[in-house]
Formats: C-alpha cells, structure tokens, sequence
C-alpha cells in the first residue's frame, strides 16, 4: 500500500530565505510524485509532477523537487521564498500500476508553509 | 474553460438532513472523484468514477452516494447528515484515471450541527 509523509506540519522561513518542504513515500515501485498547493479557502492546484525521466523537476513560482529512490524522497524547494508563498503544501503520490482500488491519489497531511517578512 | 466548479461554496445542515454537493467540469475529462479535507488528515477519496455510468468508493465511502450519468457532472449526496461529516469538500477530474494530474474544484465547507 502507498503512504505519504509530510515531515513538519508548519514550517516557517523569512522572506528570502530557502524553503524546503519535506516529502517521503513508502512504496516497492517508485509511483508518480506530485505537490499541489492550496491558497487560502480556495482548491488545491498543481505545482509540479514527477512521472518518468529526468530527477530534478522544475514547477511554477520558481519551486521545483528531486526524485530520490535511494531515499524514497521527493522534497519541494525554492531558493528565495516570497510572501505570496505562504499556503499549503500537499505532497501526492500514484501508483504506476492499477490497483484494485482504482486511481487513487494518496496525499500527505500537507505542511503550511508561512512567510516572515 | 470555467474548470471544474462546485456548489454551494458553503452549507449548514442539521443531523438527518440530506443534501447534494454539485461539481461539473468542461474539459471532456473521464475521471471525478470526490475527497474531503479534514484538519491534520490532508484528502481522503470518497468515491470516484472513471466515465460516465461507472463509480466506485475510495477510502472513506460510508454515509456517501454518487452517480455519474453524464461525463460532466458528478454530484455527492449525503443521506442523512451526521457531524463527522462535518469537512470542506472537493471534486477533482483528471483527462484519464491513470495518474494524471488532477484539476480541483474550489471546494464546499459543510458544518452538520
């Protein structure tokens, strides 16, 4: 079975500074990796997508993360975080292979990131 | 495109109460699926539908119907509202079933008193 985990459920950073959001699945077979963010009371939207190929993947806003087997990692960073960083960050993965349930999305608890100005 | 769209943005319901939250997409998606966001528990999938005509429970289905007759509409009915189902609410679609990324909707905050 999948399972996500998001190290930290609030992380906070002065405007500038490096933000590094912490992601960890458990699963036999390297799934597809995904970091979605959510503004506030508003729906989640797609930062960046791991599928197959190249490890370290660029997104929107300046964000991007590292595919890490060896680590069974996919931390999100950003070298210079902005004041309209501050949101939530949810991690994502999917199987590569149909399971029995279906296409199921597994989330993390997600990390609220906030910005010190 | 206007996406994928939920209504109401807010309910209050009292315990027993039945209601459907309405999500619609325009982008000829096959998948729909439905998740609530509680505090401290990030999504979890209730039901979800790879076409017209065919859904299926996720991880937390009880108290919770679906059906999907057209492919763009997906509405969830609760039965008779309990407090636990007290949760914000989004719908997601996505162009196939097989993990590609999801457009969500901007989400329903339900309160069941």
């Amino acid at each position: 079975a999948q399972s996500v985990t998001q190290l930290g459920s609030h992380v906070s950073v002065s405007e500038g500074a490096l933000v590094l959001l912490r992601c960890n699945y458990s699963s036999s077979v390297p799934p597809y990796l995904f970091w979605y963010v959510q503004y506030p009371n508003q729906g989640l939207q797609l930062l960046l997508k791991y599928t197959t190929g190249a490890t370290l993947v660029k997104g929107i806003n300046g964000f991007e993360a590292e595919f890490k087997k060896s680590e069974t990692s996919f931390h999100l960073t950003k070298p210079s975080a902005h004041m309209s960083d501050a949101a939530e960050y949810f991690c994502a993965v999917s199987p590569l292979t149909m399971t029995n349930t279906g296409n199921q999305f597994y989330f993390g608890t997600g990390t609220s990131l906030t910005v010190i100005p | 495109n206007a996406g994928v769209t939920q209504t109401p943005k807010f309910q209050v319901l009292k315990t027993g109460q039945s209601m459907t939250l309405q999500c619609a997409q325009d982008m000829n998606h096959e998948y729909m699926s439905w998740y609530r966001q509680d505090p401290g528990m990030g999504l979890r999938l209730i039901h979800y539908s790879v076409g017209a005509g065919i859904t299926d429970q996720g991880e937390v289905p009880n108290g919770y119907n679906v059906s999907r007759s057209t492919t763009e509409d997906f509405p969830l009915r609760l039965l008779s509202a309990a407090p636990s189902q007290t949760s914000v609410y989004f719908c997601a679609s996505s162009y196939s079933y097989y993990t590609d990324t999801q457009y969500f909707g901007p989400g329903t905050r339900l309160t069941v008193l």
